[in-house]
């Protein structure tokens, strides 16, 4: 199967400034990048995906870029306010399943 | 009108016993799945079913049965349970891809504590 490593497992930020997470993976085939936003005791929720055939897309405060020549995406969000901490998960879609990064423990500081 | 629902949410049960999670989604989704979530947060693929039938089938020890009696029930039984299948079951549906995969949805995922 993919596997697909995300850095950083822990982030701390200052509230207001910007935190970004990376994923990278091994087979270009993989066409479909979805992330997932889990809050403490909650499900993983889909915050924003992008598909292989765009390089960026942003969604007010949260952006995705994708470079599959490198063959990683990234998660950015500016202007973290205390809400925005959870756990981060990056996955990717290949063959007939999702593959889930190891996620990102994101805390924002007040 | 939750998309994909399971229950029961907490379960505490004793070594050895035999418990289920039942799983259901209305999104009309082809395909469900069956998740394990460790207490390192890291999501593990256990099942999937396409229309019924069985795609996916990591190791998993073969005291875990997975059933679909339609494309949108997946249920999963646990003989003789055991400490370490503590942790957070994840069900979850999507739709059958075509180029793209598409969308994975969670239910609010059941809690096993075995004891």
């Amino acid at each position: 199967g993919e596997n697909v490593e995300q850095h950083p497992s822990t982030l701390s930020v200052q509230e207001g400034d910007s935190a970004v997470i990376k994923c990278t993976y091994s087979d270009s085939a993989s066409n479909y990048f979805p992330w997932y936003k889990q809050e403490l005791g909650k499900r993983p929720q889909l915050i924003i995906d992008i598909r292989s055939n765009v390089g960026e897309k942003k969604d007010q405060r949260i952006a995705v870029t994708l470079n599959k020549t490198a063959k990683h995406f990234s998660l950015h969000i500016t202007e973290t306010q205390p809400e925005d901490s959870a756990v981060y998960f990056c996955a990717l879609f290949l063959g007939n399943q999702f593959y889930f990064g190891t996620g990102t423990s994101l805390t924002v500081i007040p | 009108d939750t998309a994909v629902s399971q229950t029961p949410k907490y379960l505490v049960t004793q070594m050895g016993n035999d418990k289920s999670i039942k799983c259901e989604q209305n999104l009309g989704h082809d395909t469900m799945y069956w998740y394990k979530q460790d207490s390192k947060k890291f999501l593990k693929i256990m099942f999937s079913y396409n229309n019924k039938e069985l795609i996916i089938n990591e190791t998993v020890p073969n005291r875990f049965s997975p059933k679909s009696p339609d494309k949108a029930h997946l249920n999963l039984h646990i003989n003789s349970l055991e400490l370490g299948d503590s942790a957070v079951y994840f069900c979850a549906s999507s739709q059958a891809e075509g180029a793209y995969g598409n969308t994975i949805y969670f239910g609010e995922g059941s809690w096993l504590t075995v004891v």
